[in-house]
């Protein structure tokens, strides 16, 4: 089955930092563009950042730019989200997303992790 | 940036009866070397993660039901419930995918049994 697990949101303070995770399986992670999508609270869906399959070259949102890194590991089928200097306004859930190849959408979503940003 | 525009914000239905989402881009996300259509639609429920639906502005994901249709070019889009059933009830977004690796959505249609 294709799969997508996040892990790693939690509650912490403006200006501190976090670390997401997500675990891909049922498919061949190495040759796919990925995605991490936010969705605020009551809000709608923003692209925050991909990265190509070799892991090469990232692409971010600007309000995101300097603050997150997007990384992965294709050994270990495994994709991060790496939020410094977090800010009230980054509180999402974070949704870890395949990009679908030939498709060119987003063909492959996980549950999502939440992320809450709060003194 | 591409903004993408959806109308209406919401929208309620009757079971049975059609229900239609309309998306507008800044510009065209028709890509004239292969004449596709750089647009999808999502549907999400409640407490749930987006499900593409729709890419290349008209081909349905397999096993989304065939009432579900999406139609247009250039700027202008539609998304069709042809016969909206209860389970229908959702979130719809359009997204371009035209401006990669830079991607926008539009900001979402609340569907509701009228």
């Amino acid at each position: 089955e294709v799969q997508l697990v996040e892990s790693g949101g939690d509650l912490v303070q403006p200006g501190g930092s976090l670390r997401l995770s997500c675990a891909a399986s049922g498919f061949t992670f190495s040759i796919y563009w990925m995605v991490w999508v936010r969705q605020a609270p009551g809000r709608g869906l923003e692209w925050v950042a991909n990265i190509k399959p070799d892991g090469s070259e990232a692409y971010y949102v600007d309000s995101v730019k300097g603050r997150f890194t997007m990384s992965r590991d294709n050994a270990k089928n495994s994709l991060y989200l790496q939020m410094n200097s977090l800010r009230a306004e980054d509180t999402a859930v974070f949704y870890c997303v395949r990009e679908g190849g030939g498709l060119g959408a987003f063909d492959i979503w996980g549950q999502g992790t939440v992320v809450t940003v709060s003194s | 940036d591409i903004v993408m525009t959806q109308s209406p914000d919401s929208l309620a239905v009757s079971l049975g009866e059609r229900a239609t989402i309309s998306c507008k881009s800044s510009q065209s996300v028709l890509y004239n070397s292969n004449n596709k259509n750089f647009l999808a639609w999502y549907q999400q429920k409640p407490g749930q993660p987006p499900k593409l639906l729709i890419y290349w502005s008209s081909t349905r994901v397999s096993g989304v039901p065939d009432r579900f249709s999406g139609s247009g070019s250039g700027t202008d889009f539609t998304l069709t419930i042809s016969s909206l059933q209860a389970e229908d009830v959702a979130v719809y977004y359009c997204q371009q995918y035209y401006n990669t690796p830079l991607f926008t959505f539009g900001q979402g249609t609340k569907l509701e049994i009228k």
